[in-house]
């Protein structure tokens, strides 16, 4: 099975910041990742699918990028309303596997 | 408009059994990929099971052998039979559909299922 490392856990930035998550994949799974927003209490949200594709109605300030084994998600300023826990998974083989996520909390 | 809606989940003690359902609006759950994965209190993401267009399941190895997914075509809704559960199935679980390939774009709301004596 696939096994997805995201770091950092736990993140805390300001509003305006530059920040970059990151994913690793035990093994290559070429660019089949995608990323997710959860916000507590709420189903997360697709923001990213084939690793660098933006899902309609997600804002530009989102980004990723990656292939094979290392991927990142970027938020090029960050919003209030950005604040929330991320989450990694790859859909290359079954079990479609998450990473652990990572809380980006307010500094 | 796409809509999932859970249903199902509750308190029962280990060992017993419980059947999740998810009714499905907007789409037919034959057309594409249909998925569980939950989310134990305060912890992350885990994906449970998925269902694919032609039918075949695949589950997560906690869930293997106790756990089945399955659709009703005529009903359009999914479900999940839940056997032999233990204290750590204990989650929310989220029905959720793909309508591209695998990463999954629309969610329910989520039941919770608590195993406890």
């Amino acid at each position: 099975d696939i096994q997805m490392t995201q770091s950092p856990s736990s993140l805390s930035a300001s509003v305006g910041d530059r920040v970059t998550i990151t994913c690793r994949a035990s093994q290559s799974i070429s660019t089949y990742l995608n990323w997710y927003q959860q916000k507590p209490g709420k189903a997360p949200k697709l923001l990213i699918y084939d690793a660098s594709s933006l899902q309609s109605g997600v804002p530009s300030r989102f980004s990723g990028s990656g292939s094979g084994t290392d991927f990142t998600l970027t938020i090029s300023s960050l919003q209030p309303e950005d604040f929330a826990t991320y989450y990694c998974q790859q859909s290359y083989s079954t079990p479609y596997a998450f990473g652990q996520g990572t809380k980006l909390e307010i500094k | 408009e796409v809509q999932l809606v859970e249903s199902g989940g509750g308190l029962i003690q280990p060992g017993g059994s419980l059947r999740l359902s998810c009714a499905a609006s907007g789409f037919t759950v034959s057309s594409n990929y249909m998925t569980w994965v939950r989310q134990a209190p305060g912890k992350g993401l885990e994906w449970v099971s998925v269902i694919y267009r032609g039918g075949t399941p695949y589950y997560a190895d906690s869930v293997k052998g106790r756990f089945t997914i399955s659709r009703d075509n005529s009903n359009n809704t999914l479900y999940l039979q839940m056997n032999s559960l233990r204290t750590e199935d204990t989650a929310v679980y989220f029905c959720a559909y793909s309508s591209g390939y695998a990463s999954i774009d629309y969610w329910g709301q989520g039941t919770l299922v608590t195993v406890s004596s």
